[in-house]
């Protein structure tokens, strides 16, 4: 069965202080992993897409990986306005042409000054 | 590019009326659309697909005839819930699949908070 965990579930971080959310995976036919920031009360905002094993995104203090298992979305000096949740999604081959995502559950990030 | 917009953003409702929500991709053509509703503290749970110009496709365990979709052109689809009741208060948030960013990714709206009396 498709399936996708992320850890840890909330994480609180000192401003500066660096890490990494994980985002693990089985899925069959992987077409696409998603990773996105949600802030309360709003939609999700699209960060990356990665395809293959290998491949790195980054965008400012963020950098996203992945693994033939799993995603890593490393967080380097973070600051308090990166606190959120990030959510990670699968895409899995068309079923019926809908090209729906599998979502995780999230990590809640708060960083503090 | 690649910016979706719900209307409206915020509902309070009786029970027994009906809602309908709005979801437009702006600056794009979105063959299809996403409708997901979400509970606090919990991921998205998508509740159907919708392309345009058929019949959208509900996940399982989503009442078809509770949630009724339209994805009537490229750039507009709605969500009517009927007959609403306490348990259909949520956040319900749509995406469109298309826009600058590629053939796969999901632009979402801001979403829509209803809430039933």
């Amino acid at each position: 069965e498709d399936q996708v965990t992320q850890s840890p579930e909330a994480l609180r971080l000192q401003e500066g202080e660096s890490s990494s959310l994980n985002c693990s995976y089985t899925v069959s036919g992987l077409r696409g992993l998603f990773w996105y920031r949600q802030d309360p009360g709003k939609g999700p905002e699209f960060l990356f897409t990665l395809y293959s094993a290998g491949e790195e995104k980054e965008k400012e203090r963020l950098k996203a990986t992945l693994t033939k298992k799993e995603s890593f979305l490393h967080i380097t000096a973070p600051k308090p306005e990166d606190s959120a949740t990030y959510l990670c999604a699968v895409q899995r081959g068309a079923i019926r042409g809908t090209y729906k995502y599998i979502f995780g559950t999230g990590t809640r990030l708060k960083v503090l000054a | 590019g690649a910016v979706v917009s719900q209307h409206p953003s915020r509902v309070i409702c009786k029970s027994g009326t009906s809602v309908k929500i709005e979801c437009r991709s702006l600056d794009f053509q979105a063959t299809t659309m996403f409708w997901y509703r979400q509970f606090p503290k919990q991921s998205l749970m998508l509740m159907a697909t919708s392309n345009e110009g058929s019949k959208a496709t509900y996940e399982q365990g989503v009442e078809k005839d509770k949630f009724l979709i339209n994805h009537a052109s490229l750039t507009l689809s709605t969500l009517t819930v009927t007959s609403a009741h306490p348990e259909d208060s949520s956040f319900y948030i749509c995406s469109a699949r298309g826009g600058t960013g590629g053939y796969n990714e999901q632009f979402f709206g801001p979403g829509t908070r209803l809430t039933v009396l």
